[in-house]
C-alpha cells in the first residue's frame, strides 16, 4: 500500500530537549517536504527536499532542521524546541513539488 | 511571495444545495493548483491538480475549474460525507507549496 509514515503520532516534550519526528515513504518519489498546520495560519511549508541531499527552506524554517540521506527518508528535527513550535506537523512526499502529495497521518506535538 | 486566499471561511449547506467554494491567488509561474480535502485529525487528501487557465476536472459531485487569478471547487448535490475542509494551495516557480487558509463545509442531511 502507498503511504507515507510519520512517528510518533503524539509527543509531549519540555522545552530545549532535542527531539526528531521521522517520515518515511515507500512510493520511490523524489519530492518530501515539512509542514505545520496552525488554527487560523493553515498549513504552512517548513522545509521540502527534491532529491537526496538538496534541501530547502519553506516559509517557516527557524528553529528546524531536516536531512534527506536516502530517498525514502525525511527527517525533522527540533534541536531545541519551545512552546511556539507546539502543532500539528505533516510530512508530504510526491514525485515532483507540481505533483499530486501524499501526507502522513500527523504528528501532534506538545512542548511545555 | 506566492499567496492564497479561500472564500468563505466556513460554508453550511443543506443536502443537495449545490454551492462554489472559491480560491483567489497570486503567485510567480504558476506550476500547479492543487485542491485538498482534510478531515478532522488526518492529513491532506488529494482531489485536483489544475494547470493552466480554463482547465476543468471532475470527480464524483466535485468539479474544479481555473482561471488566471483564482480557482472555483462547485459542489453539486452535496451530501454529509461531503462535510470537510477544503484546502487550496499553489506551486510556484520556487518550487514551494503555499496553501489557503481553508473552506470548512458542513452539509446538513
Amino acid at each position: 500500500e502507498a503511504q507515507v509514515t510519520q512517528n510518533p503520532r503524539y509527543l509531549i516534550t519540555v522545552t530545549g530537549k532535542k527531539l526528531t519526528v521521522t517520515c518515511s515513504q515507500n512510493m520511490n518519489h523524489e519530492y518530501m517536504s515539512w509542514y505545520r498546520q496552525d488554527p487560523g495560519l493553515g498549513l504552512r511549508q517548513i522545509y521540502y527536499s527534491m532529491n537526496v541531499e538538496v534541501t530547502d527552506k519553506g516559509d517557516v524554517p527557524e528553529g528546524y532542521k531536516v536531512s534527506r540521506k536516502e530517498k525514502r527518508n525525511f527527517p525533522l528535527i527540533l534541536e531545541s524546541p519551545s512552546p511556539n513550535q507546539t502543532s500539528l506537523y505533516f510530512c508530504a512526499s510526491s514525485y515532483s513539488g507540481n505533483t499530486e502529495a501524499f501526507f502522513g497521518q500527523g504528528t501532534r506535538l506538545t512542548v511545555v | 511571495e506566492d499567496q492564497v486566499t479561500q472564500s468563505p471561511e466556513a460554508l453550511r449547506l443543506q443536502e443537495g444545495e449545490s454551492s462554489s467554494l472559491n480560491c483567489s491567488y497570486t503567485v510567480s509561474g504558476l506550476r500547479g493548483l492543487f485542491w485538498y480535502r482534510q478531515d478532522p485529525g488526518k492529513g491532506p487528501e488529494f482531489l485536483f491538480t489544475l494547470y493552466s487557465a480554463g482547465e476543468e476536472k471532475e470527480k464524483e459531485r466535485l468539479k474544479a475549474t481555473l482561471t488566471k487569478k483564482e480557482s472555483f471547487l462547485h459542489i453539486t448535490a452535496p451530501k454529509p460525507e461531503d462535510s470537510a475542509t477544503y484546502l487550496c494551495a499553489v506551486c510556484g516557480a520556487g518550487n514551494m507549496l503555499t496553501f489557503g487558509g481553508g473552506t470548512r463545509l458542513m452539509v446538513k442531511p
